[in-house]
């Protein structure tokens, strides 16, 4: 009974092209977050979506286009792939920010760009 | 600005012993959350403990004790008889309240050995 679940876990692709992460939550929250993990460990956050409205975009360059068809899923697609985009991808969601509510992560997107 | 502060890196240690690890915080709010997550080397995020600024008592959850003090702006967490299992990377995190996001430390990876 996945909480949220991302697919796909593994991806490796070329440099140019265009690919799609998906998530999913079932935990009824109302915002979802992407973040990037580098090679340092280091995460950042990227975007977060409240109820399919965009809340943050942290300085992501525009290849990088967050999609929310519903309150339960939150895709990040990725146009013209670089080597830098290489990361681990991570997906969360919460019920409610502004309380501080906690964060609960999805197992993360291994993307190796070639 | 807010920022979260790991200073130690890397932390080995032998099984049973007891082992801290330090996190410092920055904000100008005078309502905030910390946090700490593990990440073993399975990769994925592990919520662990989620605290309030408001409240500055310890909490214990069986090995595992939280120190918050505002006057030192740390959020410290003790790993008490550590056991092999506890060999990951762990994270403290200030969550922004506008928005939501998690800013988090720079991680330390902590490793026990039999």
């Amino acid at each position: 009974d996945t909480a949220v679940s991302q697919t796909p876990k593994y991806l490796v692709t070329q440099m140019g092209n265009d690919k799609s992460i998906k998530c999913e939550q079932n935990l009824g929250h109302d915002t979802m977050y992407w973040y990037k993990q580098d090679s340092k460990k280091f995460l950042k956050i990227m975007f977060s979506y409240n109820n399919k409205e965009l809340i943050i975009n942290e300085t992501v360059p525009n290849r990088f286009s967050p999609k929310s068809p519903d309150k339960a899923h939150l895709n990040l697609h990725i146009n013209s792939l670089e080597l830098g985009d290489s990361a681990v991808y991570f997906c969360a969601s919460s019920q409610d920010p502004s309380q501080g509510d906690e964060q609960y992560f999805g197992p993360g997107t291994r993307l190796t760009v070639t | 600005a807010q920022k979260v502060t790991q200073a130690q890196t890397e932390i080995s240690v032998v099984e049973k012993e007891d082992v801290t690890l330090d996190c410092v915080y920055e904000t100008r709010d005078t309502t905030y959350y910390l946090f700490w997550y593990k990440q073993p080397p399975s990769g994925e995020l592990v919520f662990l403990i989620r605290r309030n600024s408001f409240d500055e008592q310890n909490e214990i959850s069986g090995r595992y004790s939280w120190n918050f003090q505002k006057s030192t702006s740390s959020f410290n967490f003790t790993i008490t008889a550590s056991q092999v299992v506890d060999s990951a990377v762990y994270f403290c995190a200030l969550s922004d309240l506008d928005g939501g996001k998690l800013i988090f430390g720079q991680g330390t990876e902590l490793s026990v050995k039999p």
